[in-house]
């Protein structure tokens, strides 16, 4: 089926640092997506994104956190800077409609934050 | 408090037979999808039930809906050892794809 690919699998940084998290959504899809699941925890919306804009974010989407998908290449989860909350796994969707269409999830950025 | 949770944390079955994961939701929904997880892979979505909808299948998944009770429940019959992940409810009470998945059930299958 269709596939997200997710780069890296996994990122150590410093708290502090800046960190990029890279997502390759299906080719055809036009909205994107990303979740936050914590070790041990539910997975919760972050935001979703469409046609280069921000449509939706969850109070996890802090203000450190930035999305974008220039010129259609990778769709991106930036924080700058880190905190030690940040540890999570981060996983990226995208879906060709918004409303109740399937989405395919990549296999997730494993962040750890020092 | 959560929005959408699973019933059980984990559930534990022999091949071939049949198992039934249950979701309990809090909010009024447009939707509810069943994902699987395997390890060290992204969620998959399994069956999409809208609210319209009492019962949906997928092959040997059955998916089933009462908005009455804000309860869901997803039913493997013949399972298989690769039937092994956890399964999630997830609710979109927006219309607009902004999932709430439960904390998930363990299902392990055994041969």
């Amino acid at each position: 089926g269709p596939k997200v690919l997710q780069i890296p699998s996994h990122q150590i940084i410093d708290m502090g640092q800046m960190v990029t998290l890279n997502c390759d959504p299906v080719s055809n899809h036009l909205y994107f997506y990303w979740y936050k699941q914590i070790l041990g925890q539910q997975m919760e919306f972050l935001v979703n994104f469409y046609n280069g804009k921000v449509m939706e974010k969850s109070k996890l989407f802090k203000d450190q956190f930035s999305v974008e998908r220039p010129d259609g290449s990778y769709f991106t989860l930036k924080i700058q800077p880190t905190a030690l909350e940040d540890s999570a796994v981060y996983f990226c969707a995208s879906s060709f409609l918004d409303n109740q269409d399937t989405q395919y999830f990549g296999p997730g950025t494993r962040l750890l934050v020092l | 408090s959560q929005l959408a949770e699973e019933n059980s944390w984990a559930l534990s079955v022999h091949e071939g037979e049949s198992v039934t994961v249950n979701c309990s939701y809090k909010t009024s929904i447009t939707a509810l999808q069943w994902y699987r997880q395997k390890s060290g892979k992204g969620p998959a979505q399994l069956i999409l039930i809208r609210s319209n909808e009492r019962e949906k299948r997928n092959g040997r998944l059955r998916a089933t809906l009462d908005t009455s009770s804000q309860s869901s429940s997803l039913s493997i019959t013949a399972t298989r050892c690769e039937d092994t992940a956890v399964y999630f409810c997830a609710t979109d009470a927006s219309g607009y794809n902004k999932l709430t998945f439960g904390k998930g059930t363990v299902l392990l299958v055994s041969p």
